[in-house]
């Protein structure tokens, strides 16, 4: 079964638009964290946010922000006031505790993001 | 965020040949990671490199392909031996630091 689930293989978004790229997740690891990277066309990983199984609250950074429903086990980001630079690759990825590997990140097939004017 | 230099960027082999894939880190880490990413695909971690020990490799993942150095605990190659052209992928070494940070891949095409 996948550990990381993207189901949108490819989303449009207006300029200035709100966006949500939906990313489901499956461990029975009580202790996980959840990440998300931006690759745009050149390759490189950037990281973008992080939530912990633990944490009490979402995620927020700068325009960033994470919709954690535990019990649903969905971590979708969210993308405020979209801008022609969000277009790229979107990942999402789980790292495990020790009983599911422990440090290894492991990724979903990704979301491709454009922005039109 | 730890700072980390991957050489080199890109490279076109000839099949049959090796190229080596070099990552140095700014700070002192255990572990550092590798990772493919085929063309269009995800990305999928080949081995686990610890200081001093074998690396861990996944499933479908053999030494004699990848092999793997780790001299010290800022540094680690990855060698793709016996390139054939579905070995063309992005390489990406990457550390936990702070967070997972990334080096900028190596965009392997073998010809």
């Amino acid at each position: 079964a996948q550990k990381i689930t993207q189901t949108q293989p490819g989303m449009f978004v207006q300029e200035k638009e709100a966006v949500t790229l939906d990313c489901t997740y499956d461990t029975s690891d009580p202790s996980y964290g959840l990440f998300w990277y931006k690759q745009p066309s050149s390759g490189e990983m950037i990281f973008l946010i992080y939530q912990g199984s633990y944490d009490q609250q979402n995620a927020t950074e700068g325009r960033y922000s994470l919709n954690f429903q535990k019990a649903r086990k969905s971590a979708n980001l969210v993308i405020s006031a979209s801008q022609l630079g969000d277009s790229a690759m979107y990942f999402c990825a789980m790292r495990e505790g020790v009983t599911g590997g422990g440090n290894k990140l492991t990724f979903g097939t990704g979301t491709q993001l454009k922005v039109e004017l | 965020s730890a700072v980390i230099s991957q050489k080199p960027s890109r490279d076109i082999c000839q099949r049959g040949t090796s190229l080596t894939i070099q990552c140095q880190v700014d700070s002192q880490v255990t572990m550092m990671f590798w990772y493919r990413q085929q063309p269009g695909q995800s990305l999928t971690l080949i081995a686990t490199a610890n200081q001093g020990s074998e690396a861990t490799y996944e499933s479908g993942f053999v030494i004699d392909k990848f092999p793997i150095s780790r001299p010290n605990l800022t540094f680690s190659t990855l060698t793709v031996s016996n390139l054939s052209p579905e070995d063309s992928s992005i390489y990406l070494c990457s550390v936990r630091l702070y967070g997972y940070t990334f080096g900028s891949g190596t965009r392997l095409t073998v010809v």
